[in-house]
Protein backbone atom coordinates (compact mmCIF):
# COMPACT_ATOMS: atom_id res chain seq x y z
CA UNK A 1 0.00 0.00 0.00
CA UNK A 2 0.98 3.43 -0.84
CA UNK A 3 1.82 5.81 2.45
CA UNK A 4 2.78 9.09 0.13
CA UNK A 5 0.46 10.46 -1.76
CA UNK A 6 1.36 13.43 -4.41
CA UNK A 7 -0.59 15.86 -5.39
CA UNK A 8 -1.13 17.15 -7.67
CA UNK A 9 -0.50 14.05 -10.30
CA UNK A 10 0.73 15.94 -12.99
CA UNK A 11 1.88 19.71 -13.40
CA UNK A 12 2.54 21.67 -16.75
CA UNK A 13 4.78 25.12 -16.04
CA UNK A 14 6.30 27.14 -18.52
CA UNK A 15 10.18 27.05 -18.12
CA UNK A 16 11.17 30.10 -15.68
CA UNK A 17 8.17 29.41 -13.65
CA UNK A 18 8.42 27.84 -10.08
CA UNK A 19 7.03 24.36 -9.72
CA UNK A 20 5.71 22.65 -6.29
CA UNK A 21 4.59 19.37 -5.66
CA UNK A 22 3.17 18.23 -2.24
CA UNK A 23 3.89 15.06 -0.03
CA UNK A 24 1.47 13.82 2.10
CA UNK A 25 1.78 10.67 4.60
CA UNK A 26 0.22 8.68 6.93
CA UNK A 27 2.01 7.31 9.83
CA UNK A 28 5.48 9.28 11.90
CA UNK A 29 8.32 9.02 10.08
CA UNK A 30 12.62 9.27 10.74
CA UNK A 31 12.78 10.85 7.65
CA UNK A 32 11.29 11.49 3.99
CA UNK A 33 13.61 11.21 0.56
CA UNK A 34 12.65 13.28 -2.62
CA UNK A 35 13.35 11.19 -5.77
CA UNK A 36 13.60 12.36 -9.49
CA UNK A 37 12.77 10.10 -12.41
CA UNK A 38 13.31 10.40 -15.96
CA UNK A 39 11.50 7.87 -18.41
CA UNK A 40 11.06 4.65 -16.83
CA UNK A 41 14.47 5.02 -15.66
CA UNK A 42 16.44 4.78 -12.08
CA UNK A 43 15.93 7.11 -9.71
CA UNK A 44 17.72 10.03 -8.49
CA UNK A 45 18.06 11.49 -5.32
CA UNK A 46 17.64 14.79 -4.08
CA UNK A 47 16.99 15.66 -0.58
CA UNK A 48 16.38 13.72 2.29
CA UNK A 49 14.85 16.16 5.41
CA UNK A 50 14.90 14.08 8.94
CA UNK A 51 11.67 14.80 10.59
CA UNK A 52 13.34 17.01 13.19
CA UNK A 53 14.08 19.14 9.99
CA UNK A 54 11.30 21.74 8.72
CA UNK A 55 13.26 22.91 5.48
CA UNK A 56 16.10 22.18 3.31
CA UNK A 57 17.75 23.48 0.32
CA UNK A 58 19.65 22.19 -2.51
CA UNK A 59 20.41 24.75 -5.46
CA UNK A 60 16.94 25.52 -7.13
CA UNK A 61 15.45 22.98 -4.89
CA UNK A 62 13.80 23.70 -1.37
CA UNK A 63 11.78 21.07 0.81
CA UNK A 64 9.78 21.55 3.59
CA UNK A 65 8.77 18.93 6.36
CA UNK A 66 5.56 19.63 8.60
CA UNK A 67 5.27 16.34 10.31
CA UNK A 68 1.83 18.11 12.57
CA UNK A 69 0.06 17.84 8.92
CA UNK A 70 2.03 14.97 8.18
CA UNK A 71 3.17 16.44 4.73
CA UNK A 72 6.42 18.03 2.57
CA UNK A 73 6.64 20.30 -0.33
CA UNK A 74 9.12 20.08 -2.79
CA UNK A 75 9.66 23.38 -5.12
CA UNK A 76 11.63 23.70 -7.95
CA UNK A 77 12.80 27.55 -8.58
CA UNK A 78 13.19 28.85 -12.19
CA UNK A 79 12.61 25.59 -13.86
CA UNK A 80 14.12 24.30 -16.94
CA UNK A 81 13.03 21.92 -19.39
CA UNK A 82 15.35 19.49 -18.19
CA UNK A 83 13.54 19.02 -15.09
CA UNK A 84 10.92 17.42 -16.86
CA UNK A 85 10.14 14.24 -14.65
CA UNK A 86 8.36 12.06 -12.49
CA UNK A 87 8.65 13.23 -8.74
CA UNK A 88 8.02 11.02 -6.06
CA UNK A 89 8.66 11.19 -2.38
CA UNK A 90 9.56 8.39 0.26
CA UNK A 91 9.35 8.32 3.85
CA UNK A 92 11.16 5.81 6.43
CA UNK A 93 8.92 5.38 8.88
CA UNK A 94 10.29 5.20 12.68
CA UNK A 95 11.56 2.12 15.20
CA UNK A 96 13.68 0.70 12.01
CA UNK A 97 11.82 -0.48 9.31
CA UNK A 98 14.43 -0.67 7.22
CA UNK A 99 12.50 0.25 4.43
CA UNK A 100 10.89 3.07 2.20
CA UNK A 101 7.23 3.53 1.44
CA UNK A 102 6.79 5.48 -1.91
CA UNK A 103 4.26 8.15 -2.88
CA UNK A 104 2.35 8.01 -6.54
CA UNK A 105 4.60 10.35 -8.18
CA UNK A 106 3.89 13.67 -9.47
CA UNK A 107 4.48 14.12 -13.60
CA UNK A 108 5.99 17.45 -14.04
CA UNK A 109 6.63 18.97 -17.85
CA UNK A 110 8.07 22.26 -18.30
CA UNK A 111 7.48 23.44 -21.70
CA UNK A 112 10.40 25.72 -23.34
CA UNK B 1 32.79 6.86 -7.59
CA UNK B 2 31.10 5.01 -9.45
CA UNK B 3 27.07 4.72 -9.12
CA UNK B 4 25.23 1.68 -7.99
CA UNK B 5 25.15 -0.49 -10.98
CA UNK B 6 22.90 -3.33 -11.75
CA UNK B 7 23.13 -6.08 -14.14
CA UNK B 8 21.56 -7.40 -16.65
CA UNK B 9 19.46 -3.94 -18.00
CA UNK B 10 16.63 -5.74 -19.94
CA UNK B 11 15.65 -9.26 -19.70
CA UNK B 12 12.69 -11.38 -21.60
CA UNK B 13 12.10 -14.89 -19.74
CA UNK B 14 9.38 -17.01 -20.13
CA UNK B 15 6.34 -17.83 -17.43
CA UNK B 16 7.57 -20.58 -15.20
CA UNK B 17 11.41 -19.84 -15.31
CA UNK B 18 13.53 -18.13 -12.99
CA UNK B 19 15.67 -15.23 -12.90
CA UNK B 20 18.29 -13.90 -11.09
CA UNK B 21 19.22 -10.11 -10.94
CA UNK B 22 22.50 -8.07 -9.62
CA UNK B 23 23.38 -5.21 -7.75
CA UNK B 24 26.70 -3.12 -7.30
CA UNK B 25 26.41 -0.62 -4.08
CA UNK B 26 28.33 2.20 -4.56
CA UNK B 27 31.72 1.49 -2.78
CA UNK B 28 31.36 1.58 1.00
CA UNK B 29 27.94 1.53 1.22
CA UNK B 30 26.34 -1.29 3.07
CA UNK B 31 22.75 -1.30 2.85
CA UNK B 32 20.97 -2.35 0.32
CA UNK B 33 17.77 -2.44 -0.82
CA UNK B 34 15.66 -3.98 -3.63
CA UNK B 35 12.51 -1.99 -5.26
CA UNK B 36 10.14 -3.28 -7.75
CA UNK B 37 8.30 -0.84 -9.86
CA UNK B 38 4.86 -1.21 -12.11
CA UNK B 39 3.11 1.41 -13.96
CA UNK B 40 -0.36 -0.29 -11.45
CA UNK B 41 1.34 -0.20 -7.72
CA UNK B 42 4.33 1.76 -8.14
CA UNK B 43 7.56 1.45 -6.41
CA UNK B 44 7.25 -1.33 -3.74
CA UNK B 45 9.53 -2.61 -1.20
CA UNK B 46 10.71 -5.92 -1.51
CA UNK B 47 13.38 -6.10 0.79
CA UNK B 48 16.33 -4.52 2.95
CA UNK B 49 19.80 -5.98 3.28
CA UNK B 50 22.43 -5.21 5.94
CA UNK B 51 26.02 -6.82 6.38
CA UNK B 52 24.49 -9.88 4.68
CA UNK B 53 21.64 -9.98 7.28
CA UNK B 54 17.94 -9.46 5.81
CA UNK B 55 16.41 -6.85 8.33
CA UNK B 56 13.39 -6.12 6.30
CA UNK B 57 11.24 -7.72 3.97
CA UNK B 58 7.57 -6.56 1.71
CA UNK B 59 4.59 -8.32 1.19
CA UNK B 60 5.83 -9.90 -1.80
CA UNK B 61 5.56 -14.08 -2.42
CA UNK B 62 8.07 -17.00 -1.22
CA UNK B 63 9.26 -16.93 -5.29
CA UNK B 64 10.83 -13.55 -4.51
CA UNK B 65 13.81 -13.97 -2.18
CA UNK B 66 17.61 -12.52 -2.36
CA UNK B 67 20.83 -12.65 -0.38
CA UNK B 68 23.94 -10.23 0.33
CA UNK B 69 27.66 -11.06 0.02
CA UNK B 70 30.34 -10.02 2.37
CA UNK B 71 31.65 -7.22 -0.41
CA UNK B 72 27.86 -5.98 -0.40
CA UNK B 73 26.49 -6.61 -3.67
CA UNK B 74 23.31 -8.38 -3.78
CA UNK B 75 21.43 -10.76 -5.68
CA UNK B 76 17.45 -10.99 -5.83
CA UNK B 77 16.33 -14.30 -7.56
CA UNK B 78 12.56 -14.52 -8.73
CA UNK B 79 11.32 -18.70 -9.34
CA UNK B 80 8.00 -19.74 -11.46
CA UNK B 81 8.47 -16.34 -13.12
CA UNK B 82 4.88 -14.78 -13.28
CA UNK B 83 3.45 -12.53 -16.35
CA UNK B 84 2.61 -10.01 -13.02
CA UNK B 85 6.27 -10.26 -12.26
CA UNK B 86 7.33 -8.01 -15.52
CA UNK B 87 8.78 -4.93 -14.15
CA UNK B 88 11.54 -2.84 -13.29
CA UNK B 89 13.68 -4.06 -10.46
CA UNK B 90 15.56 -0.90 -9.02
CA UNK B 91 18.05 -1.47 -6.04
CA UNK B 92 19.18 1.14 -3.43
CA UNK B 93 22.35 1.61 -1.73
CA UNK B 94 23.14 3.60 1.39
CA UNK B 95 26.14 3.76 3.15
CA UNK B 96 25.14 2.84 6.52
CA UNK B 97 21.11 1.56 6.70
CA UNK B 98 18.04 3.15 5.61
CA UNK B 99 18.29 6.65 7.68
CA UNK B 100 20.66 7.90 5.07
CA UNK B 101 20.69 8.77 1.52
CA UNK B 102 19.53 6.28 -0.81
CA UNK B 103 20.95 5.89 -3.90
CA UNK B 104 19.85 3.97 -7.36
CA UNK B 105 20.94 2.03 -9.49
CA UNK B 106 19.38 2.32 -13.38
CA UNK B 107 17.31 -1.06 -12.70
CA UNK B 108 16.72 -4.24 -14.38
CA UNK B 109 13.69 -4.39 -16.78
CA UNK B 110 12.22 -7.75 -16.44
CA UNK B 111 9.45 -8.88 -19.07
CA UNK B 112 7.65 -12.15 -18.37
CA UNK B 113 6.24 -13.80 -22.01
Amino acid sequence: SQQGEEDPQALSIQEGENATMNCSYKTSINNLQWYRQNSGRGLVHLILIRSNEREKHSGRLRVTLDTSKKSSSLLITASRAADTASYFCATEGTSGTYKYIFGTGTRLKVLA
Amino acid sequence: KAGVTQTPRYLIKTRGQQVTLSCSPISGHRSVSWYQQTPGQGLQFLFEYFSETQRNKGNFPGRFSGRQFSNSRSEMNVSTLELGDSALYLCASSIAGTSYEQYFGPGTRLTVT
